[in-house]
């Protein structure tokens, strides 16, 4: 079946300080690959997404590419700010499968001043 | 549009009760889904409705879980009797064909306890 595996939080970072979050996927097919961002107290809400082999998605500063021949879809930021401090999720969707959604299980990101 | 609203933000109830959590989709939108999150395994999709349709309960847990989308507008998740270990946020997100392998829009949860 279809799986997404992320690194493990939480992750500490400075402000300014250089981002990856890990995603890894197991699909057949070709996926669309999504990255969620969690604020404290609120639902999900898309931040940035590729549809096929070598796109790049990005959004507010945080960038990934679709990385076929590795599975991978690392998120990245080049410098953090506090405001990033949230919960990431890396997710994708099967190919013909519609909108179910597989998540991983989520990276927290901490930002200190 | 108010997008997608779930009621109540919060539940706290004893084992054994009934519980209702309630969804309103945005409107248009043709897709329901509801997750559950849990600390040790994450957002899991409980089931997903497609024009008031249940497509996929397959991540239902067990028998007292029940959903039900009456109407386009309404969806409900239903847990007789509940038990500690329900104790998650519900999710509820909804989306539109045309959106397909695109966005879909949650609402900010349940948070239920069950003692």
């Amino acid at each position: 079946g279809n799986s997404v595996t992320q690194m493990e939080g939480p992750v500490t970072l400075s402000e300014e300080a250089f981002l990856t979050i890990n995603c890894t996927y197991t699909a057949t097919g070709y996926p669309s690959l999504f990255w969620y961002v969690q604020y404290p107290g609120e639902g999900l809400q898309l931040l940035l997404k590729a549809t096929k082999a070598d796109d790049k998605g990005s959004n507010k500063g945080f960038e990934a590419t679709y990385r076929k021949e590795t599975t991978s879809f690392h998120l990245e930021k080049g410098s953090v700010q506090v405001s990033d401090s949230a919960v990431y999720f890396c997710a994708l969707s099967p190919t013909g499968g519609g909108n179910k959604l597989t998540f991983g299980t989520g990276t927290q990101l901490k930002v200190e001043l | 549009d108010a997008g997608v609203i779930q009621s109540p933000r919060h539940e706290v109830t004893e084992m054994g009760q009934e519980v209702t959590l309630r969804c309103k989709p945005i409107s248009g939108h043709d897709y329901l889904f509801w997750y559950r999150q849990t600390m040790m395994r994450g957002l899991e999709l409980l089931i997903y409705f497609n024009n008031n349709v249940p497509i996929d309960d397959s991540g239902m847990p067990e028998d007292r879980f029940s959903a039900k989308m009456p109407n386009a507008s309404f969806s409900t998740l239903k847990i007789q009797p509940s038990e500690p270990r329900d104790s998650a946020v519900y999710f509820c997100a909804s989306t539109r064909t045309e959106l397909m392998n695109t966005e879909a829009f949650f609402g900010q949860g349940t948070r239920l306890t069950v003692v």
